[in-house]
């Protein structure tokens, strides 16, 4: 199946700092990824949804300006968690969708995952 | 919300038959159903999806009910290494309810 990559797997910052977290479709072009935030022993939860070349759309109680989500290319999508707080110490997970040949595959993997810890 | 309903927990002796029910009574006619799994601290798998024939791939078969609201994902000879939080999804292809939104899932132990 297709590739999707996450950097980095593992980060640990400072409060009030920000992290910035990529994922990236290895083969092949992504128009539609997606980003997850997953706390311990719960199910994903699906934060936004960004297409290439426009704004991300967010899903209701996510804050836009604490996680920002650039789409700029057809193979990177990226998750800044702003001025991060202990609260926001999680495990990120991006997916991707595979438009495959002629645009009807909607086929979406997801990338290992970002575990991210604030202190 | 999640529009699936699964057992919180199954467990299946390595070698038989793991049997992974789900209920999706609310399902329309334009919806697939998909099943993902998510070994721990990793990020969810692709198994198998279907419409309303039954399924069958490398990793599993999907079968679904003729009425559409319930489905049952089987892995024919579980290993160890299929211990997993099993996740059935129902989602259109296209438009905003071709999102994936996950419910609780079923965590599924195999045992020795």
């Amino acid at each position: 199946g297709a590739v999707v990559s996450q950097h980095p797997s593992r980060v640990i910052c400072k409060s009030g700092t920000s992290v910035k977290i990529e994922c990236r479709s290895l083969d092949f072009q992504a128009t539609t990824m997606f980003w997850y935030r997953q706390f311990p022993k719960q199910s994903l939860m699906l934060m936004a949804t960004s297409n290439e070349g426009s704004k991300a759309t967010y899903e209701q109680g996510v804050e836009k300006d604490k996680f920002l989500i650039n789409h700029a290319s057809l193979t990177l999508s990226t998750l800044t968690v702003t001025s991060a707080h202990p609260e926001d110490s999680s495990f990120y997970i991006c997916s991707a969708r595979d438009p495959g040949v002629g645009g009807w595959n909607t086929e979406a993997f997801f990338g290992q995952g970002t575990r991210l810890t604030v202190v | 919300d999640a529009k699936t309903t699964q057992p919180t927990s199954m467990d299946c002796a390595e070698g038989r038959a793991a049997n992974l029910p789900c209920n999706h009574s609310t399902i329309s006619g334009n919806e697939y159903v998909y099943w993902y799994r998510q070994i721990h601290s990793q990020g969810p798998q692709y198994i198998i999806h279907g419409l309303k024939n039954n399924e069958t791939n490398e990793m599993a078969s999907l079968i679904i009910t003729e009425d559409r609201k319930s489905s049952t994902l089987i892995l024919p000879h579980a290993t160890l290494r299929d211990t997993a939080v099993y996740y059935c999804i129902v989602r259109a292809l296209w438009g905003s309810a071709s999102k994936i939104i996950f419910g609780s899932g079923t965590r599924l132990s195999i045992r020795p």
